[in-house]
């Protein structure tokens, strides 16, 4: 079956553009993550879905940050007026939270995002 | 604050021997420890995940210790093969409120043939 997809792949985007990137999860999966992975450091939570509950975005660095996710399924990263400093890779994760708890997540390619 | 950390930074080792990293945690409210695996150009792959009543756990070449008085995790792998080569992430997270994980900073480890 179809795993995390997410797109683009690569965007190289200028400082001050706007970018939106998509995370289309596993069918099914009411859990959804959003982490950045800058180079040589861990996963840096940014925003958790979880089903029509509210969204924890006690991660997202400023208020530059925003996601959404449409329907309980596809999920949009937006992040305005980018910086260099928001060069990294984005990842995404879902995973089916059985009884309340998360185990599994189920990540994406990521999509490396490069500010010139 | 880094809530799990994670060592060594990177890691080599010959083909057939044991690779060792190690993870250190201070909130006892965590209950579930995963390990994730990542190849360059791929999002991290659970690899083996542990939770607090066992203090050891084995899949295949890829064993968890678990030290629950001294808030330490680590994970073996017996025998690595080049195949290993990979980065490695412990993570640590409380399992009924679903979303925070807490991820190290990674280990990445290199086998030579």
């Amino acid at each position: 079956g179809a795993g995390v997809s997410q797109s683009p792949s690569n965007k190289v985007t200028e400082k001050g553009k706007d970018v939106e990137l998509r995370c289309d999860p596993i069918s099914g999966h009411t859990a959804l993550y959003w982490y950045r992975q800058s180079l040589g450091q861990g996963l840096e939570f940014l925003i958790y879905f979880q089903g029509n509950s509210a969204p924890d975005k006690s991660g997202l660095p400023s208020d530059r940050f925003s996601a959404e996710r449409t329907g309980g399924s596809v999920s949009t990263l937006t992040i305005q007026r980018t910086q260099q400093e928001d060069s990294a890779v984005y990842l995404c994760a879902s995973s089916f939270p059985l009884r309340g708890f998360s185990y599994e997540q189920y990540f994406g390619p990521g999509t490396r995002l490069t500010v010139t | 604050q880094q809530q799990v950390k994670q060592s060594p930074q990177s890691l080599i080792v010959q083909k057939g021997g044991i690779s060792i990293i190690n993870c250190a945690y201070e909130n006892t409210a965590f209950d579930y420890f995963p390990w994730y695996q990542q190849f360059p150009g791929k999002g991290p792959a659970l690899l083996i995940a542990i939770r607090p009543d066992v203090s050891e756990k084995k899949e295949g070449r890829f064993t968890i210790s678990f030290n629950k008085s001294a808030k330490q995790f680590s994970l073996h792998i017996m025998d690595s093969q080049p195949g290993d080569s990979a980065t490695y992430f412990c993570a640590a997270s409380i399992g009924n409120t679903g979303n925070q994980f807490y991820f190290g900073t990674g280990t990445s480890l290199t086998v030579i043939p």
